[in-house]
């Protein structure tokens, strides 16, 4: 079976920061990721498929990219809105989720 | 704008059946080449995905619940079915029905609120 795994598993970033979350494929995946953000209490919302194609209507400090094993979801510009906890899937086969990330303001 | 609503049976007890539906409202479950999945969340931890369907009928399950579990679609009323046999206390979790945008590649595009089941 194909493992997921995000890092870091949590981060304190200042708004306007930079930030970027990482998920490996313990296997080569090409480019069958999707990235999701779920806020608290919340259902996931799709912010990315096909590792860097963004779902409509996300906003455009949100970007994705890698292919194979290594992929890196980027907030260029973080906001109080995006806090939340952030998952990667594989889809190349039976769909696995990563552990998640959390992202908070600092 | 289609929705998805999931009901069902909020607490079970243990080695009984977890029954949960998704009433999607909005537009036809078979329209638009989409399919259907139901992904769950025990509190506190992170998702799994549990079974997905064509409005065909073709289903697959994750190997790790396929003993157990039973996906359906009915067309009539425009919903999505789980049920879900010998439950323990480690299928207490949020479920999620979630639309598949294309019937090859499994990701996720359109989420129901979630129903939590608490197995006790």
């Amino acid at each position: 079976d194909i493992q997921m795994t995000q890092s870091p598993s949590s981060l304190s970033a200042s708004v306007g920061d930079r930030v970027t979350l990482t998920c490996r494929a313990s296997q080569g995946i090409s480019y069958y990721l999707a990235w999701y953000q779920q806020k608290a209490g919340k259902a996931p919302k799709l912010l990315i498929y096909a590792a860097s194609t963004l779902q409509s209507g996300v906003p455009s400090r949100f970007s994705g990219s890698g292919s194979g094993t290594d992929f890196t979801l980027t907030i260029s510009s973080l906001q109080p809105e995006d806090v939340a906890t952030y998952y990667c899937q594989k889809y190349n086969s039976a769909p696995t989720f990563g552990q998640g990330t959390k992202v908070e303001i600092k | 704008q289609l929705q998805l609503q999931e009901s069902g049976s909020g607490l079970v007890k243990p080695s009984q059946t977890l029954s949960l539906t998704c009433s999607v409202s909005g537009g036809s479950i078979t329209s638009g080449g989409y399919s259907w999945s139901w992904i769950r969340q025990p509190p506190g931890k992170g998702l799994e995905w549990i079974a997905y369907i064509y409005h065909s009928g073709t289903t697959y399950y994750n190997p790790s619940l396929k003993s157990r579990v039973t996906i359906s679609v009915d067309t009539s009323t425009n919903q999505i079915s789980l049920r879900l046999n010998s439950v323990t206390a480690a299928d207490t979790a949020v479920y999620y029905c979630a639309r598949v945008p294309n019937w090859n590649l499994w990701y996720f595009d359109l989420w129901g609120r979630g129903t939590l089941v608490t197995v006790s």
